[in-house]
């Protein structure tokens, strides 16, 4: 079966990183794409970029750019998003969703994990 | 950036009702556009991808149509377990993959 695991919940403080990780298992991991998708309490669905597992390839949404970082070990089939300089407006839920490609939806999604910036 | 409008932003409809969401984006998509439901505190699910096509156990219920700048999802006799929030998303440009600001179906 296919799956993805994300880390669990982390509270940051104000100007903080953090690191949150996706390891996938039941498919070909550098055969598709990755995406994180975050959402605020209460809010919509927030696309913050892609990264490509075989190639190592990102594309990050333009407002983030700068903040981001996408990372993959293949070793361990896992994905890594960095989000740096934190504040309140990123306390919110992080998906990992998979796309077979570029073009395409996101077929497998990640449980999701809280990150709550707070001081 | 292509920006998606969903309407109506909360519909309350009752078990059987046949319901109609609409997703109009602000150019042609010709038909990249994917079809989510999210229940509350869970990950979302791919219900349809390219306007109109089902993914594998998706009831059917559930149908997409459209193309260019508007489609809609139509779910054909509304269930309990369809009580949800329904996001339009945009992949016909890659950067960003912009959703629609989603509808809640809520129970009349």
């Amino acid at each position: 079966q296919v799956h993805l695991v994300q880390s669990g919940a982390v509270v940051k403080k104000p100007g903080a990183s953090v690191n949150v990780s996706c390891t996938a298992s039941g498919y070909t991991f550098t055969s598709y794409y990755m995406h994180w998708v975050r959402q605020a309490p209460g809010q919509g669905l927030e696309w913050m970029g892609m990264i490509n597992p075989g190639g190592g390839f990102t594309n990050v949404a333009q407002k983030l750019q700068g903040r981001v970082t996408m990372t993959r070990d293949t070793s361990t089939s896992t994905v890594y998003l960095e989000l740096s300089s934190l504040t309140s407006e990123d306390t919110a839920v992080y998906f990992c969703a998979r796309a077979v490609i570029m073009r395409s939806g996101f077929d497998i999604w990640g449980q999701g994990t809280l990150v709550t910036v707070s001081s | 950036d292509v920006q998606l409008t969903q309407s109506p932003s909360t519909l309350s409809a009752s078990v059987g009702e046949r319901v109609t969401i609409t997703c109009r984006a602000s150019q042609s998509i010709n038909r990249w556009l994917a079809w989510y439901q999210q229940k509350p505190g869970k990950a979302p699910t791919l219900l349809i991808s390219e306007a109109s096509s089902l993914e594998s156990g998706v009831p059917s219920r559930f149908s997409g149509s459209g193309s260019g700048t508007e489609f809609t999802l139509t779910i054909s006799s509304l269930q309990p377990d369809d009580f949800a929030t329904y996001y339009c998303q945009q992949y016909n440009s890659y950067s960003p993959y912009n959703f629609g600001q989603g509808t809640k179906v809520e129970i009349k």
